[in-house]
């Protein structure tokens, strides 16, 4: 099981949209519809904002969207906030109830 | 409400055993998976494995098989990972982490217990 590969860092100003990229394998992303995406603050527990590749749990705002296209799974952070300033990461479902996440990206608002 | 209460920071030396714990509420302990995952200082999340506390069915990551014993007690809806023999390289963070029903993602958290292993 190797870590999916997400880009180190992205930056943008406020009230832009930025996207980070999630690639695994024909294994994992390629086989399941079952990404799931994570925020984490420091020295916070990780919170889900999306499941089942492109649904939000409630409470998470329009602003996170999320998509797939072969291998490699996708989060859309739209209208980018102060507060969304965290490090995000992807997961996958990878079958027989196993799971692989994402190197993580670290998301900065300038 | 689905709360997951983790047991607090450990200070451990190297080659001492250790077992901490995740207690479940507001949700059928039972019916669940629970699945445990480890955050290294300053690195990404990773699964190590996953348990199902109506029969302790247990699935390993192949990294952490071996190094480490998935168990859960039904009795006080609480689940347990734990280790033999610890080295300095199992310092971090480690959060239990409840799937939905459909098993695709991590919906509730707990608040982690940091291990710290040193001599």
């Amino acid at each position: 099981q190797s870590a999916l590969t997400q880009p180190a860092s992205v930056s943008a100003s406020p009230g832009q949209s930025i996207t980070i990229s999630c690639i695994g394998t024909s294994s994992d992303v390629g086989s399941y519809n079952l990404v799931s995406w994570y925020q984490q603050h420091p020295g916070k527990a990780p919170k889900l904002m999306i499941y089942e590749g492109s649904k939000r749990p409630s409470g998470i705002s329009n602003r996170f969207s999320a998509s797939k296209s072969g291998n490699t799974a996708s989060l859309t952070i739209s209208g980018l906030q102060p507060e969304d300033e965290a490090d995000y990461y992807c997961c996958s479902y990878a079958g027989s109830n196993t799971y692989v996440f994402g190197t993580g990206t670290k998301v900065t608002v300038l | 409400e689905v709360q997951l209460v983790q047991s607090g920071a450990e200070v451990k030396k190297p080659g001492e055993s250790l077992k901490i714990s995740c207690q479940g509420s507001g949700y059928t302990f039972t019916t669940y998976w629970i699945g445990w995952v480890r955050q290294m200082p300053g690195k990404g999340p990773e699964w190590m494995g996953i348990i199902y506390p109506g029969d302790s069915d247990t699935r390993y990551n192949p990294s952490f098989q071996g190094q480490v014993t998935l168990s859960a007690d039904k009795s006080i809806s609480t689940a347990f990972l734990q280790w033999s023999s610890l080295k300095a390289s199992d310092t971090a963070m480690y959060y239990c982490a409840r799937p939905g029903s459909s098993l695709s993602s991590f919906d509730f958290w707990g608040q982690g217990t940091l291990v710290t292993v040193s001599s």
